[in-house]
């Protein structure tokens, strides 16, 4: 079974800094793939960044990035610059590929997200 | 872009009576719909996967028979919560598919619709 971890509970920062946000997975699964969402005040969630197991190179999108460690099965997400409309709830996810038919379960596992508050 | 709107974003039902919530995908092609429930503690439970033409894959402790979902095209699907009581309070979200190369089974969600329970 997939599980996520995000042991943060809630991070406050000054805007215009840079803010890392911790999340580990667990699978079994040799080939996955590691999603950040943000879920805004209104309840909308919002994706944010993906990564895929199999890439190296950590993804980018904007002010996002990732740090991908996979030997520790970690995944950090970076965001840099940050402005007081980034306050949210910031949840991990993962899925993972069946290595069978390559059915796609499309299912996402969630961490317990970490709220995020940018202050002025 | 992906968009993918949810309604109605509120409801307030009494103990027993039904919900129904629909979700639209506008501006792609939705390959499949993955319904959540977000609890009061911001928990995440998958309730069912629907793709169309394909049998809904409800997970454990969801059945069909008390959240029955339509699927009819692929811009559209919607849930009903049959005889809602307390414990079926939360925020209910669709993340629609949309069809990648790489099958990354990335999911664009809407803004869920929050039912309460009398």
């Amino acid at each position: 079974a997939q599980k996520v971890t995000q042991t943060q509970t809630s991070i406050s920062v000054m805007e215009k800094t840079t803010v890392t946000m911790d999340c580990v997975y667990e699978t079994r699964d040799s080939s996955y793939f590691l999603f950040w969402y943000k879920q805004t005040a209104s309840g909308e969630i919002v994706f944010l960044i993906r990564q895929d197991s199999y890439k190296k190179e950590n993804a980018t999108e904007g002010h996002y990035s990732l740090n991908f460690q996979k030997p520790k099965s970690s995944i950090g997400l970076i965001i840099t610059a940050t402005q007081i409309e980034d306050s949210a709830v910031y949840f991990c996810a993962m899925r993972v590929s069946p290595l069978n038919t390559g059915a796609n379960t499309g299912k996402l596992t969630f961490g317990h997200g970490t709220i995020l508050r940018v202050h002025p | 872009g992906a968009l993918v709107y949810q309604y109605p974003r509120r409801t307030i039902c009494k103990s027993g009576t039904s919900m129904r919530m629909e979700c639209q995908a506008v501006g792609f092609q939705a390959t499949s719909v993955a319904w959540y429930r977000q609890s009061p503690q911001k928990t995440f439970e998958l309730i069912a996967l629907s793709t169309v033409n394909s049998a809904i894959k409800y997970e454990q402790n969801f059945t069909q028979e008390k959240f029955p979902i339509s699927h009819p095209n692929l811009s559209f699907s919607s849930m009903t919560v049959l005889n809602a009581y307390l414990e079926d309070r939360g925020l209910y979200l669709c993340g629609a598919r949309v069809r990648d190369r790489g099958n990354t089974g990335q999911l664009y969600f809407g803004e869920g619709s929050k039912l309460t329970v009398l």
